[in-house]
């Protein structure tokens, strides 16, 4: 299979502890995307990466989410000092860079992080 | 900000039945539209993408969705729906120069065979 993957595919933390996710892209694939998504509604974009470079975050990512690509390949999404209202499903996406050509993303099946 | 509305929250169908499902945007410029569906337990599949040309696009499974830039919309189309499309179903734009997605909050279809 060589589509995105995502690990853990379900994670269930206690208030206050910390939480780390991997998103390994299709692999010819520049752009890598993190969108989370909350009950009844549709994903939200927050953070983009190009190759290593993380070149946009929204303002939904607070201090305590932190988003690396170090090598331009997997992508790691941390959330430190974690908070009930982190509970969603972490969603990773990616897609091809070609100039001035857009392109489809192609999504993981997610992480669903469950605070207690 | 550019956003995504889906009107219809919750749809119920018996089969055979046809389905149109809403969507509208705000944005006057360029857009590229998508329909992305998550069928139970499975992740995000692209349905179909409109980029320009044609704004009747075709997609997978029988599927269609037509681009009216007068009217923002790109609603989502079947003539005939099958009890395996039960899904929830999300409308999307491109927003901004990294090809982020905005989405709509979903539209859950059942179908009853």
């Amino acid at each position: 299979d060589t589509g995105v993957s995502q690990n853990p595919r379900h994670k269930i933390t206690k208030r206050g502890q910390n939480v780390t996710f991997r998103c390994d892209p299709i692999s010819e694939h520049n752009r890598l995307y993190w969108y989370r998504q909350t009950l009844g509604q549709g994903p939200e974009f927050l953070t983009y990466f190009q190759n290593e470079a993380q070149l946009e975050k929204s303002r939904l990512l607070s201090d305590r989410f932190s988003a690396e690509r170090p090598k331009g390949s997997f992508s790691t999404l941390e959330i430190q000092r974690t908070e009930q209202g982190d509970s969603a499903m972490y969603l990773c996406a990616s897609s091809p860079l070609v100039q001035g050509i857009t392109y489809e993303q192609y999504f993981g099946p997610g992480t669903r992080l469950t605070v207690t | 900000a550019q956003s995504v509305s889906q009107h219809n929250h919750h749809v119920i169908l018996s089969e055979a039945a046809s389905l149109e499902l809403g969507c509208n945007y705000s944005y006057g410029g360029t857009v590229n539209l998508f329909w992305y569906v998550q069928y139970p337990g499975q992740h995000l599949q692209l349905l179909l993408k409109y980029f320009s040309g044609d704004p009747l696009v075709k997609g997978i499974k029988g599927f269609e969705a037509e681009f009216i830039k007068s009217k923002f919309s790109f609603n989502l189309r079947k003539p005939s729906v099958q009890w395996s499309d039960t899904a929830e179903y999300f409308c999307a734009v491109i927003s901004g120069g990294f090809q982020k997605l905005v989405f709509g909050t979903g539209t859950r279809l059942l179908v009853s065979p």
